[in-house]
């Protein structure tokens, strides 16, 4: 079956605009992950779903961060007042029931740049 | 807190080198360990995934070992091919739930 996807695959903003990035799981499962990678550094935890609610949001860097899984599937990451700073590759996750044991099958990112 | 580091940050071999890429992780209760691979522009491809009660893992030329105690893994590469040019990255499980990862390896396979 299709793989994680993840729209747009590049995006470029403006600094002070407002973005939306799209995640889509592997059909049935439960959990989400969102990471943050930048340059030459591994991914960095954001955000995990367990179906609809947001279980651990720890990662988020500040409240300009924000993301939603309204039904438990597609996963929306959104970002307010962006900053250079945010500029990075956005990759999303996702595991069939969260935990430990789960393998994480990442999807092919959303490279963010910041002007 | 958790921290994961990676030696070497960069390596490059000719074809056919048999190759040792190491991971190592400051709290040794980890659940597990895997090792993904990433290309460019590409999301993260899961190697191997060993469970905490487990020695090592292998898949075809690759093989993963754990050593939980010393707080080390090594991913062991044989028969290096132009192919297995990527970054490739080590990981662990955070609090049950977010993976904590190494800055990762990347290796240059040349002909």
């Amino acid at each position: 079956g299709a793989g994680v996807s993840q729209t747009p695959s590049n995006k470029v903003t403006e600094k002070g605009k407002y973005v939306e990035l799209r995640c889509d799981p592997i059909s049935g499962h439960t959990a989400l992950y969102w990471y943050r990678q930048s340059l030459g550094q591994g991914p960095e935890f954001l955000i995990y779903f367990q179906g609809t609610g947001a279980a651990d949001d720890s990662g988020l860097p500040n409240d300009r961060f924000f993301a939603v899984r309204p039904e438990g599937s597609v996963s929306t990451l959104k970002i307010q007042r962006t900053e250079r700073g945010d500029s990075a590759v956005y990759l999303c996750a996702s595991s069939l029931g969260g935990g430990t044991t789960d393998t994480q099958y990442f999807g092919p990112g959303t490279r963010l740049t910041v002007l | 807190k958790q921290e994961v580091t990676q030696i070497p940050a960069a390596l490059s071999v000719p074809e056919g080198e048999n190759l040792v890429l190491n991971c190592s992780f400051t709290d040794s209760a980890i659940y597990n360990l895997q090792w993904f691979r990433q290309d460019p522009g590409k999301g993260l491809t899961s190697l191997l995934l060993i469970q905490s009660s487990q020695r090592e893992q292998t898949s075809g030329r690759l093989n993963a070992s754990l050593d939980k105690s010393s707080g080390r893994s090594t991913l062991y590469i044989a028969a290096s091919q132009p192919g297995d040019s990527a970054t490739y990255l080590c990981a662990v499980p955070y609090n049950t739930d977010k993976l904590i990862f190494g800055t990762g390896t990347r290796l240059q396979v040349f002909p």
